[in-house]
């Protein structure tokens, strides 16, 4: 069965640098989730979009950004990278329509900012 | 705030015997609660979810107690398995997102 599909896996970037993660929820899904989580800490829910428009903010910082698109694919954008962001950032897909509630993780895309 | 607490120290149990971990939640009116297990380095993995309205849900080896009383929901794992060592997470609606726990670390020793 297909599952969600994150690029990519690491990612290293300088601080001040832009980054994009992409993300590509199981087909026929309608909501896309991402989340940061830190080393040792819980996922933090950053943001989320339904049938493509932006449905759910948390604790997203201003420099990040996040859209989906008309295939249902999703990307992350962070800009003026700092060292803090370092973290494994995983999206999610679910099929909300459906009344399914739970969420499918991707592998997610470890960050390291130097 | 809402907030989600599990025990932040490791569980250590031995194979075959029943592993209980606790999640207590404040400020949440949850419809339904979920569990979710995830290994180092992975995504979280669906594992059960039980409804305000029920009070119990079993999945194989795995059962969850839902109390929305008492704001908490205990999840066990019977017969453990060195295979079920992992850190396991509570997780609450909020809005359409899904809140998480900490986690539990549980390892489980032959």
């Amino acid at each position: 069965a297909a599952g969600v599909i994150q690029s990519p896996r690491h990612l290293i970037k300088e601080k001040r640098e832009t980054a994009t993660l992409k993300c590509y929820p199981i087909p026929r899904h309608d909501t896309v989730y991402w989340y940061q989580q830190g080393p040792g800490q819980d996922p933090q829910f950053l943001i989320s979009f339904y049938e493509k428009m932006q449905s759910d903010k948390g604790s997203i910082p201003d420099r990040f950004s996040a859209q989906q698109f008309s295939d249902y694919h999703s990307e992350l954008n962070m800009s003026s990278l700092e060292l803090g962001d370092s973290a494994l950032y995983f999206c999610a897909s679910s099929l909300r329509q459906g009344w399914d509630e739970k969420l499918f993780f991707g592998s997610g895309t470890q960050l390291s900012v130097l | 705030s809402q907030k989600i607490e599990q025990n932040s120290e490791a569980l250590n149990i031995q194979e075959g015997k029943t592993a209980t971990l606790t999640c207590n939640y404040t400020n949440y009116s949850p419809a339904y609660l979920q569990w979710y297990r995830q290994d180092p380095g992975r995504g979280p993995v669906f594992l059960l979810l039980i409804r305000e309205n029920e009070k119990e849900k079993r999945k194989e080896r795995l059962k969850v107690t839902f109390d929305t009383t008492l704001k908490q929901s205990l999840f066990h794992i019977t017969a453990s398995q060195p295979a079920d060592s992992a850190t396991y997470l509570c997780a609450l609606e909020s809005g359409y997102a899904l809140n998480f726990g900490k986690g539990t670390s549980l390892l489980v020793t032959p």
